[in-house]
């Protein structure tokens, strides 16, 4: 069975420029996250998704940060205008949720780096 | 709010030896999960071990096994009989039952297994 995916792996732009992260999850899994790790930091949560709904973006910075979750399966997330400090690697995760602390499986991450 | 302490940033371990990482938590929560993820190179961070805290009795796992003190709110990890393919960063992570299904991780520890 596919795990997470996750593209592009890596991406090297200007600040200012907007890049777009893309992430399938397992199949049958319902509940998706995005997750932002910084050099030398655990992962932080940025929005988790239930099916279509987000029902947990606290963290987002929506002035530049959006998601998106079509349909329930695929996920994008989209940074416009990037800046330096968004140079990280965005981790998605996917688990079958339903309240058991179910094992949340992440992909290999986007590596971002901002010039 | 949930925090996790992973108080060693680095640990260093010869091949075949045994290694403790430690972690503590702060929570008023009394129904919960832990988990310690590996996280090699590729970035992919990979479930190692998992535990409910209703459950008094240490989780395991091959050769990784956890001393959990729910009244001391620590969890440690123990990894036997060391291999290399052990090098990596572990995160020690929280998780609410029943509540955000989020995860709440700490800073990691870099452990190096050496030949």
């Amino acid at each position: 069975e596919a795990g997470v995916v996750q593209s592009p792996r890596y991406k090297i732009i200007e600040k200012k420029q907007p890049v777009a992260f893309w992430c399938n999850p397992i199949s049958g899994h319902n509940t998706l996250y995005w997750y932002l790790q910084n050099l030398g930091q655990g992962p932080e949560l940025l929005i988790r998704y239930e099916n279509e709904e987000a029902v947990d973006d606290s963290q987002l910075p929506k002035d530049r940060f959006s998601a998106e979750r079509l349909k329930g399966v695929d996920s994008t997330l989209k940074i416009q205008p990037a800046e330096l400090g968004d140079s990280a690697v965005y981790l998605c995760a996917s688990s079958s949720g339903q309240g058991h602390g179910n094992t949340i499986y992440f992909g290999e991450g986007s590596w971002l780096t901002v010039v | 709010a949930q925090t996790v302490t992973q108080s060693q940033p680095e640990m260093s371990v010869q091949e075949a030896e045994t290694v403790t990482l430690s972690c503590t938590y702060d929570t008023s929560e009394n129904n919960y999960y832990l988990f310690w993820y590996k996280q090699p190179p590729s970035r992919q961070m990979i479930l190692v071990i998992r535990q409910e805290a209703y459950k008094q009795q240490n989780a395991t796992e091959n050769r990784f096994s956890v001393n959990f003190q729910k009244a001391a709110k620590s969890f440690s990890l123990k990894i036997s009989d060391s291999q290399l393919g052990d090098t990596a960063m572990y995160f020690c992570a929280f998780m609410i039952k029943g509540g955000s299904e989020k995860l709440v991780f700490g800073k990691g520890t870099k452990l190096t297994v050496n030949p």
